[in-house]
Parts: C-alpha cells; sequence; structure tokens
C-alpha cells in the first residue's frame, strides 16, 4: 500500500457522460498530481496542486478539470467523455516540489463505451 | 522542448539472464529517478540518482547517472519472473515547479 488512495479502481460508462475520479494522497504530502496512461503509451501529465491551489498544467484537456480540497483530497472531473478519453488515471503525491520523486496510486481504469 | 528517448521499448528474456536498459536527453538534469510499473498497478520509485557520474545499488539492481548528466542506465542481474513490468525513467532538473516528465517506458516480459 503506497499511501496514495484512488476510487473508484474500474469505471465504465458511456460516451458524453461525466465521471469524477478521487485521490487522497499520502498523509503529510502537499502536492498532488494526475497522470493519465493510455494503452501503449506513457504517463501523460494533466495537472498538480499543492496546497489547495493550481500550480502545474500539462496535456489537460478542456473537457476535464480537477481541484484540491482543504482536507488535501483531490478530485479529476471527466466530462463529455469519448472513446479515446479510455486510461488508466494515476493520482500521485509528494511532500512539496517532488524533489525526492512521487508517490503514485493504483490508478483508476477508465472504460468509455 | 525536452527529448527523452528510453530503450529498448522492449525486452524478451530468460529467467536468470540480465538486462539493461537506458534512457538519454537531449537536456541536462540534476535527478534521474527510476521506476517500476507492475501490471495493473501504479508506477514504484526503484532508485533516485541526485549526483553526475553517481552509481548506485537497490538489491539486483544497479543505475548510473551519466557524466554528461543527460543520461542514466539501468540494470537488473539474475533477472526472476517478479521483474516482469514496466521500467521508467524519470529526470528532474530541479528547477521551480518542475512537474516530473517519464520516459516511454521498458517493457520487461521473461520467457518461461
Amino acid at each position: 500500500d503506497s499511501g496514495v488512495t484512488q476510487t473508484p479502481k474500474h469505471l465504465i460508462t458511456a460516451t458524453g457522460q461525466r465521471v469524477t475520479l478521487r485521490c487522497s494522497p499520502r498523509s503529510g504530502d502537499l502536492s498532488v498530481y494526475w497522470y493519465q496512461q493510455s494503452l501503449d503509451q506513457g504517463l501523460q501529465f494533466l495537472i498538480q496542486y499543492y496546497n489547495g491551489e493550481e500550480r502545474a498544467k500539462g496535456n489537460i484537456l478542456e473537457r476535464f478539470s480537477a481541484q484540491q480540497f482543504p482536507d488535501l483530497h483531490s478530485e479529476l472531473n471527466l466530462s463529455s467523455l469519448e472513446l479515446g478519453d479510455s486510461a488508466l488515471y494515476f493520482c500521485a503525491s509528494s511532500p512539496s516540489d517532488g524533489l525526492y520523486g512521487y508517490t503514485f496510486g493504483s490508478g483508476t481504469r477508465l472504460t468509455v463505451v | 522542448g525536452q527529448q527523452l528517448n528510453q530503450s529498448p521499448q522492449s525486452m524478451f528474456i530468460q529467467e536468470g539472464e540480465d538486462v539493461s536498459m537506458n534512457c538519454t536527453s537531449s537536456s541536462i538534469f540534476n535527478t534521474w529517478l527510476w521506476y517500476k510499473q507492475d501490471p495493473g498497478e501504479g508506477p514504484v520509485l526503484l532508485i533516485a540518482l541526485y549526483k553526475a557520474g553517481e552509481l548506485t545499488s537497490n538489491g539486483r539492481l544497479t543505475a548510473q547517472f551519466g557524466i554528461t548528466r543527460k543520461d542514466s542506465f539501468l540494470n537488473i542481474s539474475a533477472s526472476i519472473p517478479s521483474d516482469v513490468g514496466i521500467y521508467f525513467c524519470a529526470p528532474r532538473a530541479n528547477f521551480g515547479n518542475e512537474k516530473l516528465t517519464f520516459g516511454t517506458g521498458t517493457r520487461l516480459t521473461i520467457i518461461p
């Protein structure tokens, strides 16, 4: 158990729908990062939050949004889902700037049908 | 932007063989991290390198931070079935609010 908790583990939904993925960071970690991993693709950075504020944005679509709450858990919202959004979505956390690396959760596998 | 090349893309080996993979970049980095992703799981940090030329071991794993600071390699000796997975390099320049960028991964398969 890495200490980073992601729910749900699996999600199957239809095109056009909206889903919310949830992440609880490791205790004491202030930064949360979201990554997308499509089939045969590497890990693509989506967005980072630090202590409730957005810190960095990567290749995140406008249909996607995220937030980090006062208790430091984070949610990634995916809307108007398309087949191509099917992927593994990982949350990672670090104490601050991630100098010593990130700790990853076990991911949410999203399947859009 | 930086180019990060990880090779080989995949490896098929027999149990007991040694494995070598590397990452090269067009940019200079101050930290190289190596992660492993087991099937169906998130990546786990294996080894961290913080100094050019540094050679670090973790059990059967050995990694080196290239002297030019543009490359790193990871070796696995005497591979066992649980070594199966995808290995990623993740270098950092350690400036400001830099996000971790991962290599394309090396998929290791052990042939029975």
